[in-house]
């Protein structure tokens, strides 16, 4: 089946720096989504890509979608205490039926303040 | 306005209860999903309803049973589970199946 490697695993940061982490899989995907989640609550939908090559923002959070279709990352500026969570790279393909996504494992981030 | 509603925020249950989860959502949306996710992993998918139709059961145990009542409510019916049920209890819609999926809040289910 499809697998979507997602790294770094876990990252330890200082407040301000700078995040990035990314999505690569065997398979070519025509949508990549970036999700966010607090302890206890449900995925927040961060970035939704759509095109190869597509680079979006939203607020401090920047995500692109490779031009190979094969992978994506998220970049987070100046990271702040609240930006702590579990990120997820999601993907899914043309051929999927009903809108299945592929997960990938999850990068956990922690900010030192 | 993306929002999924779940009830109830949190569930405790013996293995032979009866219990459901509800979920609703007022986005007018065509698809409805259930995912189970266990903690620090990605949610894994159970059911996928369509046009209020059940699309796809991923071999989920008989125990679990869905329902899709109207296009707005999503029911998960609880019976006979087990310890290894406890997880949190994931409902999402997007407007089509296929398309951008938004997450509710979620259930948080012990089992004992």
């Amino acid at each position: 089946g499809q697998q979507l490697n997602q790294s770094p695993q876990s990252m330890f940061i200082q407040e301000g720096e700078d995040v990035s982490m990314n999505c690569t899989s065997s398979s070519i995907f025509n949508t990549w989504l970036w999700y966010k989640q607090d302890p206890g609550e449900g995925p927040v939908l961060l970035i939704a890509l759509y095109k190869a090559g597509e680079l979006t923002s939203n607020g401090r959070l920047t995500a692109q979608f490779g031009i190979t279709r094969k992978d994506s990352f998220l970049n987070i500026s100046a990271s702040i205490p609240s930006d702590v969570g579990i990120y997820f790279c999601a993907g899914r393909t043309s051929g999927t039926s009903y809108g299945k996504l592929t997960f990938g494992q999850g990068t956990i981030l922690t900010v030192h303040p | 306005d993306t929002e999924v509603t779940q009830t109830p925020k949190h569930l405790v249950m013996g293995m032979t209860n009866k219990k459901s989860l509800k979920c609703e959502q007022h986005m007018g949306h065509r698809a409805m999903y259930w995912y189970k996710q266990k903690a620090k992993k990605p949610p894994e998918l159970m059911f996928v309803y369509s046009y209020e139709k059940l699309s796809i059961n991923e071999s989920v145990p008989s125990r679990f049973s869905p329902e899709c009542p109207n296009s707005s409510l999503l029911n998960l019916h609880l019976h006979a589970l087990q310890p290894e049920d406890s997880a949190l209890y994931l409902c999402a819609s997007s407007r089509l199946a296929g398309e951008t999926q938004y997450f509710g809040p979620g259930t948080r289910l012990l089992v004992l």
